[in-house]
């Protein structure tokens, strides 16, 4: 079964601070792999994209990278600011052809960024 | 502003009624996605749609249909519904690109089953 487990399941950081989230995947085959942002209430927003040749993928302070061999993907948070409080969710495609990409998410890693 | 949008943003109901989420793809998408969100849950796939036809089903109950019409906005009936019903209900519109497809998400339709 295809699964995206993401840890911790919460973190509290320091505004300024830098963090790293992790995502483990058992997606198989894979096709790509994307962070997406959640903001309380609201619908995610993507953040990276990367497919299985990729290892790494910025966007800002934001920064993916991904072991196709290990199947584990990071996102690590640069100086962090109060607005990065959300919920970051991994996002596994299979491979699936005919133009169907059932997506596969984490429950998703809350961050909450205090002052 | 993903492009999408989505109607109502909040719906309040009682247990064994049926109600319509509507969802606006963007301009030119030819894919709409529905998802459920529970509370502290991950996104659910329920059904996807490719230009008015039914392309591929998720964890979509029974009691839950969905279509597309030709001008590409989607609806999802949900009906007898239940107090487990209670969720966010997001639909999302796609366009391929060279590493596969990207999903815009709408804000979201939250329903609440009293």
């Amino acid at each position: 079964k295809n699964q995206v487990e993401q840890s911790p399941q919460s973190l509290i950081i320091l505004e300024g601070k830098n963090c790293t989230l992790q995502c483990n995947y058992t997606v198989s085959p894979f096709s790509n792999l994307r962070w997406y942002k959640q903001d309380t209430g609201r619908g995610p927003v993507s953040l990276t994209i990367m497919t299985f040749s990729e290892n790494t993928k910025s966007n800002g302070r934001y920064t993916a990278t991904l072991d196709a061999d290990t199947k584990q993907s990071s996102l690590h948070i640069t100086a962090s600011q109060l607005s990065d409080s959300a919920s970051y969710i991994c996002v596994v495609s299979p491979y699936s052809g005919a133009g169907s990409y059932q997506l596969t998410f984490g429950k998703g890693t809350k961050l909450s960024v205090i002052p | 502003d993903s492009g999408v949008t989505q109607t109502p943003k909040h719906l309040i109901t009682a247990t064994g009624q049926r109600v319509t989420l509507r969802c606006s793809p963007r301009s030119g998408d030819l894919s709409v996605y529905w998802y459920q969100q529970s509370l502290d849950q991950g996104l659910q796939f329920l059904i996807q749609y490719y230009n008015g036809e039914e392309r591929a089903k998720g964890n979509i109950l029974e009691r839950f249909s969905a279509q597309q019409f030709p001008d590409l906005h989607s609806e999802l009936n949900l009906s007898s519904l239940e107090l487990g019903d209670s969720a966010l209900y997001f639909c999302a519109s796609s366009v391929e690109g060279l590493r596969g497809e990207t999903q815009y998400f709408g804000p979201g339709t939250r329903l609440l089953v009293l």
